[in-house]
């Protein structure tokens, strides 16, 4: 079985101080990993993704994450926040059963930047 | 550029009525998919579709249809029988066999019954 925990809900930080947003999956296939940030009454758009190559991946507006199979955890960082980053983050995993693409997405954690 | 495009971005419904979302996609996608969004909870599969005339129920398709007489378009029809409809609503698209692709997202439909 697939699923994905956030571990916190609401995450808020200064500007220009670090982002550690958490993320913790299982999959019972071996997965890939994505992340998905979500402006309000906005679509959602892809941050980084990991599919099996490097563990430590780079993404847009400064983010990376890094996969650590030993931990199940797909954490998402930023050195420095801006107020930009004002939004809500999504960890997903796809798997691919039966030869379908499927996501599970987690429950969301909304950041907030306060200047 | 390729894109998925949803309309309305607002649409509002009174009760008892069915109202229709629409979802095209110029991406030459094979897979399509509908989740529902409300707060707290992420995002819900309600159903999605691997190929033109065929599609399957998600996790909470109870009061959802949909059809999939194109490639390019998915639209979903919200009906009577869905108790509690207001939500904001994401289409999305991804190439149906590769896993490393990820989603491509619409901009979302904010329903509210009035």
């Amino acid at each position: 079985a697939q699923s994905v925990t956030q571990l916190d809900s609401h995450v808020s930080v200064s500007e220009g101080t670090p982002v550690l947003l958490r993320c913790n999956y299982s999959s019972s296939y071996s997965p890939s990993l994505f992340w998905y940030v979500q402006h309000p009454n906005k679509g959602l758009q892809l941050l980084l993704k990991y599919t099996s190559a490097a563990t430590l991946v780079k993404g847009i507006n400064g983010f990376e994450a890094e996969f650590k199979k030993s931990e199940t955890s797909f954490h998402l960082t930023k050195p420095s926040a801006h107020m930009s980053d004002a939004a809500e983050y999504f960890c997903v995993v796809s798997a691919n059963p039966n030869n379908f693409n499927k996501f599970y997405f987690g429950s969301g954690t909304k950041l907030n930047v306060k200047p | 550029d390729g894109g998925i495009t949803q309309s309305p971005k607002y649409l509002f419904r009174k009760e008892g009525q069915n109202v229709t979302l629409s979802c095209e996609q110029n991406l030459n996608h094979d897979a399509m998919y509908w989740y529902r969004q409300d707060p707290g909870q992420g995002l819900r599969l309600i159903y999605y579709s691997q190929i033109v005339n065929d599609f399957q129920k998600g996790d909470i398709a109870e009061g959802y249809s949909v059809s999939r007489e194109k490639k390019e378009s998915f639209p979903l029809t919200v009906t009577s029988a869905q108790k509690n409809p207001t939500a904001f609503y994401l289409c999305a698209s991804s190439l149906d066999r590769d896993r490393n692709y990820g989603y491509t997202f619409g901009s979302g439909t904010r329903l509210t019954v009035v």
